[in-house]
C-alpha cells in the first residue's frame, strides 16, 4: 500500500527565515507529485507539479520554489518567508499513467510564520 | 481557466437527514470531477471520482449527480450522522495536472 509522509508536522518560524518542507511516498514508483497551500478556513491552491525527478513546474508564484531531488520526495523551500506564507501545506500525488487523474493527499505540515 | 463555485459554504443537519452540496464549474472540457472531506487539522480524503461521461454514482451512502447542461456536480450525503461532520471540497481538472478546488462547505450534523 502506498503511503504518503509530511514533514514537519508544524513549524513556527520568524519573517525572513528560510524554509523547507518535505513530502515522501512509499510504495509507488514514479508518481506524478503536488504541493498545494490553504489558508486557514480557504480553499486550496496548486503550487508545483512534478512528473519526473528533476522537473518541476510552478503553478502560481507565491515567492517559493520546490525540488525533486529523488522519485520519492518532493521539497518545498523558500529562503525568505513572508507573513502570507502561513497556512497548511499539503502535499498528494498520482499514478502517472492512470486516466482518472485521481490525486491522494498526505497529512499536511502547519506553517505559522510571525 | 476554469472556476468552481461551492455552495452552501456552511450547512447544518439533523442526525438522519440528507446534506446537499453543489458546485458550479465553468470550463465545458472538464473531464473529471472529485469530492474530497476534510477533517480538522488533516489531509484532504478523496470521497469519489467521476468522469464526465457519467450522470450519476452511488457509493457507501453518497450520491453524485453530474449535469453537464447546467455543468453542475452535486454531493449527496443520506442519512448523515455525527461522523460526517468535515470540510467538503469539489475539485476538477481538465488536464490532469491542475485540480481546481471549490471553496468548501463546512458541514454539522448535530443529534
Amino acid at each position: 500500500a502506498q503511503t504518503i509522509h509530511q514533514w514537519p508536522v508544524a513549524e513556527i518560524k520568524a519573517v525572513g527565515s528560510p524554509l523547507s518542507l518535505g513530502c515522501t511516498i512509499k510504495g509507488k514508483s514514479s508518481p506524478n507529485l503536488y504541493w498545494y497551500w490553504q489558508a486557514t478556513g480557504g480553499t486550496l491552491q496548486q503550487l508545483f507539479y512534478s512528473i519526473t525527478v528533476g522537473q518541476v513546474e510552478s503553478v502560481v508564484q507565491l515567492n517559493l520554489s520546490a525540488s525533486r531531488p529523488k522519485d520519492d520526495q518532493f521539497i518545498l523551500s523558500t529562503e525568505k518567508l513572508l507573513l502570507s506564507h502561513s497556512g497548511f501545506y499539503l502535499c498528494a500525488w498520482r499514478e502517472r499513467d492512470r486516466s482518472s487523474y485521481e490525486q491522494y493527499f498526505g497529512p499536511g505540515t502547519r506553517l505559522t510564520v510571525l | 481557466g476554469e472556476q468552481v463555485e461551492q455552495r452552501p459554504p456552511h450547512l447544518s443537519v439533523p442526525e438522519g437527514d440528507s446534506a446537499v452540496i453543489i458546485c458550479t464549474y465553468t470550463d465545458s472540457a472538464t473531464a473529471y470531477f472529485y469530492w474530497y472531506k476534510q477533517e480538522p487539522g488533516a489531509g484532504l480524503q478523496l470521497l469519489m471520482s467521476v468522469f464526465s461521461n457519467v450522470d450519476r454514482k452511488e457509493e457507501q451512502g453518497l450520491t453524485v449527480l453530474l449535469n453537464k447542461k447546467d455543468k453542475q456536480l452535486s454531493l449527496n450525503l443520506t442519512a448523515a450522522h455525527p461522523g460526517d461532520s468535515a470540510v467538503y471540497f469539489c475539485a476538477s481538472t481538465s488536464s490532469g495536472q491542475k485540480l481546481v478546488f471549490g471553496q468548501g462547505t463546512i458541514l454539522k450534523v448535530y443529534l
